[in-house]
């Protein structure tokens, strides 16, 4: 099993302020991570693949880096509407998994 | 445009079978290149990937989950389904249905809450 690692748990951020999530692999997974947005009462929503491809429909604001174990989720300038959970997944093992989870919250 | 969404009871009791379908709608299921898949989110948890189905039938599974897990598939009725069985109070989540595709999983049912409870 590929163990994923989110720091920080929680993130406070001011709106327009940039934020920066982490996510870890225990083991190479390439270029294959995806990062998902998920909002109370709601499913998750797709933002990034293959580490730094924006999804449809995903503002530029977000952006994604890293290869191999270690990878980031950058917001550039956090909006009222960005305030949420964040999860890392990855799909390079048929066993996909996802990391913990980072809450951006209004600082 | 695809969507998919979960059916199914809400409430099971405890050791018995948790059965789920996923209709899909505005697309086909016998595609190439896409994997039709499980997610779970017990309340105020995180994401569990729970298994796939390739149209062809292949499945694989959370190997934590695999012994009492089986997921199938009726391109026939453009459904595919998820069957737990045993369950405990622990299989209490949010369950989704999804698409899962090389860019990612773009598609996501709403989920349904199904509460394990005597």
């Amino acid at each position: 099993e590929i163990v994923m690692t989110q720091s920080p748990a929680t993130l406070s951020v001011s709106p327009g302020e940039r934020a920066t999530l982490s996510c870890r692999a225990s083991q190479t997974v390439s270029r294959n991570l995806a990062w998902y947005q998920q909002k109370p009462g709601q499913a998750p929503r797709l933002l990034i693949y293959g580490s730094f491809t924006r999804a449809t429909g995903i503002p530029a604001r977000f952006s994604g880096s890293g290869s191999g174990t270690e990878f980031t989720l950058t917001i550039s300038s956090l909006q009222s509407e960005d305030f949420a959970v964040y999860y890392c997944q990855q799909y390079n093992n048929w066993f996909r998994t996802f990391g913990q989870g980072t809450k951006v919250e209004i600082k | 445009q695809l969507q998919v969404q979960e059916s199914g009871p809400r409430l099971v009791k405890p050791s018995e079978t948790l059965a789920l379908t996923c209709t899909v709608s505005g697309g086909s299921i016998d595609t190439n290149s896409y994997y039709w898949g499980w997610i779970r989110q017990p309340p105020g948890g995180g994401l569990e990937w729970i298994g796939n189905i390739y149209h062809t039938g292949s499945t694989y599974y959370n190997p934590s989950l695999k012994s009492r897990v089986t997921i199938a598939i009726d391109a026939s009725k453009i459904q595919f389904s998820l069957r737990l069985t045993s369950v405990t109070a622990t299989d209490t989540a949010v369950y989704y249905c999804v698409r899962e595709a090389a860019a990612g999983t773009a598609h996501w049912g709403q989920g349904i809450l199904v509460t394990v409870s005597s």
